[in-house]
């Protein structure tokens, strides 16, 4: 079992609209949780971070962490060009700093 | 967050050379790490850079290949040695930040061996 599975293909949806993206770990005992913003050809960017179970909203982006089901995901409200990107998902890993990497999701927004 | 820099932001190399990659930060962190990005592919951590000591790499990583240096707290190096074509990568240092655990990530070196 992959540390950090985000599993969807490509997410194709219309500007306005609300992106979903998903992300499954398998250590119980991850901490931190991150998503982070890569458009192509740049580095990472951390937009979001959470650490608590529930919902953690930073303008049009939200959070929300179950750790009983261990799945974090990301919502992106009032979907813009601009979000077109690959979204990675990151867990800190229990007792260390490494952080663990998700495959990435490719969100693409249709003006 | 810290401003991160590195040098060279691509280069092309031959087979058999060594390419070193250089990470600045503009305030002292205290961890740096360093990270590989194949073609179409997540992150993948080579080591983590330990001021004063030996680097502690990752399973499937070894100094002799990816010699690292972290002489203070505001920089570090990565040499890749003996470079083959499946060396081609971007490869990315990351600080920690304020936040617990966050990284905040350099703007990547783009590797393309022939």
């Amino acid at each position: 079992q992959k540390e950090v599975e985000q599993n969807s293909g490509p997410l194709s949806v219309p500007e306005g609209a609300i992106a979903s993206l998903n992300c499954t770990y398998s250590d119980r005992g991850s901490q931190s949780f991150f998503w982070y913003r890569q458009y192509s050809g740049k580095s990472p960017e951390l937009i979001m971070s959470i650490y608590s179970n529930g919902d953690k909203e930073d303008g049009r982006f939200t959070a929300q962490l179950n750790k009983a089901s261990q799945y974090v995901s990301l919502l992106i409200r009032d979907s813009q060009p601009s979000d077109s990107a690959t979204y990675l998902c990151a867990v800190n890993q229990r007792g260390n700093n490494r952080l663990a990497f998700g495959k990435g999701n490719q969100v693409v927004v249709i003006p | 967050s810290a401003v991160i820099s590195q040098k060279p932001s691509r280069d092309i190399c031959q087979r058999g050379t060594s390419l070193t990659i250089q990470c600045q930060v503009d305030s002292q962190v205290t961890m740096m790490f360093w990270y590989r990005q194949q073609p179409g592919q997540s992150l993948t951590l080579i080591a983590t850079a330990n001021q004063g000591s030996e680097a502690t790499y990752e399973s499937g990583f070894v100094i002799d290949k990816f010699p690292i240096s972290r002489p203070n707290l505001t920089f570090s190096t990565l040499t890749v040695s003996n470079l083959s074509p499946e060396d081609s990568s971007i490869y990315l240092c990351s600080v920690t930040g304020t936040g617990d655990y966050e990284q905040y990530f350099g703007p990547g070196t783009r590797l393309t061996v022939t």
